[in-house]
């Protein structure tokens, strides 16, 4: 267990509202990833990050940024939140050869 | 076509069956193989790990992958109704999938009991 933690846990928003969410993992660890997961797709890769401020887009970057100030807390932004970012969002981290997930975010957007 | 093809199930067997999951992918490049368990409304976590062909045995677990049919496949045996849960493959071309991972879509494995 690499101690992530996900916040919040479950977010309802409307479209266009800018949304952010929080990953905070206690092992000092340097890789740190965002997925979602959607019914029919599985999990896809957002962005990752590699260090403090270096950060690189996945598959479904588009509509998403990403920020990492600290080694311990991984931000995503939707700056403009719409239907289809509908989903449920995990964060992981990277031990050796794991890759160790948070509990996921439930984000609805209406 | 998807980079990786994973039959979304659900898949339902009986108590102490063998249970066989797979998946098949289209990117040569792929050198690293992970089988993930997912229960309901949680993060999945890491069952098996392996490295180009060949087999893994863990417990009542076995992974083996197959580069040159671009196949993988994990095996349950003595299957228990806390089996239950959805079984991700994963792959990447850099270990650890350090540069992210690359995931099927799932099957949903019920053990009857």
């Amino acid at each position: 267990d690499a101690g992530i933690t996900q916040s919040p846990r479950h977010k309802v928003t409307e479209t266009g509202t800018p949304v952010t969410l929080r990953c905070h993992q206690t092992e000092n660890h340097r890789y740190m990833y965002w997925y979602r997961q959607d019914p029919g797709h599985g999990l896809r890769l957002i962005h990752y990050s590699y260090g403090v401020k270096d950060t690189d887009k996945g598959e479904v970057s588009d509509g998403y940024s990403v920020s990492r100030s600290k080694t311990e807390d991984f931000l995503l932004t939707l700056e403009s939140a719409t239907s289809s970012q509908t989903s449920v969002y995990f964060c992981a981290s990277l031990a050796g050869n794991e890759q160790f997930f948070g509990p996921g975010t439930r984000l609805t957007v209406l | 076509q998807k980079e990786v093809e994973q039959d979304p199930g659900p898949l339902s067997v009986p108590e102490g069956a063998i249970v066989s999951l797979n998946c098949t992918y289209s990117n040569s490049a792929f050198q690293y193989f992970m089988w993930y368990r997912q229960y309901s409304r949680k993060g999945p976590e890491l069952l098996m790990y392996t490295y180009s062909s060949g087999n893994k045995e863990d417990g009542r677990f076995t992974a083996q992958v197959d580069k040159s049919s671009k196949y993988i496949s994990l095996f349950i045996r003595d299957s228990q109704p806390s089996d239950s849960a959805t079984y991700l493959c994963a792959m990447s071309a850099v270990g650890g999938g350090a540069d992210g991972l690359t995931f099927g879509k799932g099957t949903h494995l019920i053990i009857q009991p």
